[in-house]
């Protein structure tokens, strides 16, 4: 079964543009979570998709956003970028939302900002 | 909002010894607790669940315990080799709240 992938691996953006992340889940999975990661904050959730609805936010202003499509896959975009958005970005996938089910994460997205 | 902490210094042991990390959460009392491990520059891979109601659980060299009185986890490597070497993190679910993840801690097992 193929695991989670993210496109593209790496980017490099300016300050002031946006961007947008790709995650295609695992075949089956049905929730895509998202979650920054930084040396100083750790892991961080931003939100959770299933069924094209979004279940779960975290802690982030609005110019992070995300949407899920019928197939699954799911899109994160940030508009606006700040040098602080500079992190690595992961998609994790399970089967239902809610966080009993164990999570498959993507090798992530690494975003730097200029 | 719920917190969690972990050892944020490394802990290195002797190849054979048993590595025991700890997860202490605050906030919050989760039904479930997870662990996982990741690799630098790759994504956290699952290795164990434990429920509130299981007080141990063990998967081959693996062992998790859950004291939801302390709010603390425990995580136990067996005979440990080179490449159990690693960032452990611990998180809780989701669900009503915002899923939360450890800061992790790094394992460094010497041969």
């Amino acid at each position: 079964k193929a695991g989670v992938t993210q496109t593209p691996r790496y980017l490099i953006k300016t300050r002031g543009q946006q961007v947008t992340l790709s995650c295609s889940p695992i075949s089956g999975h049905r929730s895509v979570s998202w979650y920054q990661q930084t040396p100083g904050q750790g892991l961080q959730f931003l939100f959770e998709y299933f069924s094209e609805t979004q279940r779960n936010k975290g802690n982030f202003p609005g110019r992070f956003s995300g949407r899920q499509f019928s197939n699954s896959r799911s899109e994160m975009n940030v508009s606006t970028l700040e040098l602080g958005d500079s992190a690595l970005y992961l998609c994790a996938s399970s089967l239902m939302a809610g966080g009993l089910y164990e999570q498959y994460f993507g090798p992530g997205t690494r975003l730097t900002v200029t | 909002s719920q917190k969690i902490e972990q050892n944020s210094e490394a802990l290195n042991i002797q190849e054979g010894k048993t590595a025991t990390l700890t997860c202490n959460y605050t906030n919050y009392s989760p039904a479930y607790l997870q662990w996982y491990r990741q690799d630098p520059g790759r994504g956290p891979v699952f290795l164990l669940l434990i429920r509130e109601n299981e007080k141990e659980k063990r998967k081959e060299r693996l062992k998790v315990t859950f004291d939801t009185t302390l709010k603390q986890s425990l995580f136990h490597i067996t005979a440990s080799q080179p490449a159990d070497s690693a960032t452990y993190l611990c998180a809780l679910p989701g669900g009503s709240y915002i899923p939360t993840f450890g800061r992790g801690t790094s394992l460094i097992v010497h041969p």
